[in-house]
């Protein structure tokens, strides 16, 4: 069965530095991996995704992801956190030969950046 | 991308009684998801609905306790019957378009 594990519940950043948001996958396919993010009270928004081609896939809001299939990783990255940034934030896996199309979200990571 | 509205933005319920949560697309969609949100927690797929069949449910989820309607390519409804306190949630409907899944901004959903 297709699962998806965030590691992490709470990540904590000084604005101005890296950050990094943790995302392993278990597999038996191809899969399409995802990021979205949640602000409070407000739905999901697409930030990016890997299908092929390229391990490192640039998204919105200056976010980035690299796709690690040794290591079954999608971890989100961007190079300089805002204060803005602060929000949950959930990785998801689709499998190229599931029917069904459903996504697989793993139980969401909150990223808080301080001033 | 795609437009998703949902009706109502938020309710809050009394146990024993069903509410329907409509969602409308701004264009035709073979499927449309149903998600739930708990408090704190991630998103688990309730049903899938394509237009014209049942609904497929996921382990846990019942077509008696949540029952959905897909009259065309842009609508469908999904009811919470016989709502309980623990039904309270976000409730998100979702579609695919071109490899990209959308949501909805939810129905929160407080039942007393």
């Amino acid at each position: 069965a297709q699962s998806v594990a965030q590691p992490e519940d709470q990540v904590n950043v000084a604005e101005g530095n890296p950050l990094t948001v943790k995302c392993t996958y278990s597999v038996s396919g191809n899969p399409y991996l995802f990021w979205y993010v949640q602000y409070p009270n407000r739905g999901l928004q697409f930030l990016l995704k890997y299908i092929t081609g390229d391990n490192l896939v640039k998204g919105s809001y200056g976010f980035e992801a690299e796709f690690n299939k040794s290591q079954t990783s999608f971890h989100l990255k961007k190079p300089s956190a805002l204060v803005s940034d602060s929000a949950l934030y959930f990785c998801a896996v689709r499998f190229l030969d599931n029917a069904g199309n459903m996504l697989t979200f793993g139980g969401g990571t909150r990223l808080m950046v301080k001033p | 991308s795609a437009v998703i509205s949902q009706k109502p933005s938020r309710d809050i319920c009394q146990r024993g009684t069903s509410l329907t949560i409509q969602c409308q697309v701004d264009s035709q969609v073979t499927m449309m998801f149903w998600y739930r949100q708990q408090p704190g927690q991630s998103l688990t797929l309730i049903a899938t609905a394509n237009q014209g069949s049942e609904a497929t449910y996921e382990s846990g989820f019942v077509i008696d306790k949540f029952p959905i309607s897909r009259p065309n390519l842009t609508f469908s409804t999904l009811t919470v019957s016989n709502m309980s306190p623990e039904d309270s949630s976000i409730y998100l409907c979702s579609v695919e378009r071109d490899g990209e899944q959308f949501f909805g901004p939810g129905t929160r959903l407080t039942v007393l």
